[in-house]
C-alpha cells in the first residue's frame, strides 16, 4: 500500500536538545513538505521540497532544518534554537505542484 | 497577515441538514482552492478541490462553490453524516504559479454534527 509515514508519533523531548522526525513515502512524490499545527491555528509551511538535495524554507523556517538526500525520505530536524518546538508536525507530499497533498500520521512533540 | 482565512472556529449541524462551511481569502494570485478534513491527532485527508477556471465541483454529498470576485468559497455537505464531525480545512495554492511550493491554510472550522 503505498503511503507516507512519521514515525514515531508521539516524542518527548528535554529543552536544549535537538530531535529529529522522521518522514518516509512510497508514493514516488517529487515534492515533500513539512508543516507545525498549534491548538486554534492551521497548518503552517516550515519546509519544503521540490527535488532531491533541493529545499526551501517555509513561513516558520526558523529553528528547524530538513535534508532531502533520498525521494523517499525528508527528515526534519527541531533544533534547541526553536523556542516553542512542543506542536503536532504534520509531513506530506505530492507529485508536482501541491496538488491534493497526502498527509502523513503526524507526529506529536513535547518538550518537558 | 491571514491569506485565507476561516472566520467560523466552530459549526454544529443537525444529523441530516446542510452543513455550509466558508473560506476567504485575500490573495488573487490564489487558483486552486483545496478542502482537507481533519480528525483529531491524525493527518489531513483531501475531500474536494476546485480550480479558479469553475465556479462549482461536486463529489457525492459534498460540493464546492467558488466565487472569484468575492474571493470567498464555501463547502457543502448534504445530508450531513456523524462521521462528518471532524475540523475542516481550507487550502489554497497557486497553480499557475507551477511551484510546489505548498499549500497556505485557513485556521479550520470544527464541524460538529449532533443527533
Amino acid at each position: 500500500d503505498g503511503g507516507i509515514t512519521q514515525s514515531p508519533k508521539y516524542l518527548f523531548r528535554k529543552e536544549g536538545q535537538n530531535v529529529t522526525l522522521s518522514c518516509e513515502q512510497n508514493l514516488n512524490h517529487d515534492a515533500m513538505y513539512w508543516y507545525r499545527q498549534d491548538p486554534g491555528q492551521g497548518l503552517r509551511l516550515i519546509y519544503y521540497s521540490q527535488i532531491v538535495n533541493d529545499f526551501q524554507k517555509g513561513d516558520i523556517a526558523e529553528g528547524y532544518s530538513v535534508s532531502r538526500e533520498k525521494k523517499e525520505s525528508f527528515p526534519l530536524t527541531v533544533t534547541s534554537a526553536q523556542k516553542n518546538p512542543t506542536a503536532f508536525y504534520l509531513c506530506a507530499s505530492s507529485r508536482g505542484t501541491a496538488l491534493q497533498a497526502f498527509f502523513g500520521q503526524g507526529t506529536r512533540l513535547t518538550v518537558v | 497577515d491571514q491569506q485565507v482565512k476561516q472566520n467560523s472556529p466552530s459549526l454544529s449541524v443537525q444529523e441530516g441538514r446542510i452543513s455550509i462551511l466558508n473560506c476567504d481569502y485575500t490573495n488573487s494570485m490564489f487558483d486552486y482552492f483545496l478542502w482537507y478534513k481533519k480528525y483529531p491527532a491524525e493527518g489531513p485527508t483531501f475531500l474536494i478541490s476546485i480550480s479558479s477556471i469553475k465556479d462549482k465541483n461536486e463529489d457525492g454529498r459534498f460540493t464546492v462553490f467558488l466565487n472569484k470576485s468575492a474571493k470567498h468559497l464555501s463547502l457543502h455537505i448534504v445530508p450531513s453524516q456523524p462521521g462528518d464531525s471532524a475540523v475542516y480545512f481550507c487550502a489554497a495554492n497557486m497553480y499557475s504559479g507551477g511551484g510546489a511550493d505548498g499549500l497556505t491554510f485557513g485556521k479550520g472550522t470544527h464541524l460538529i454534527i449532533q443527533p
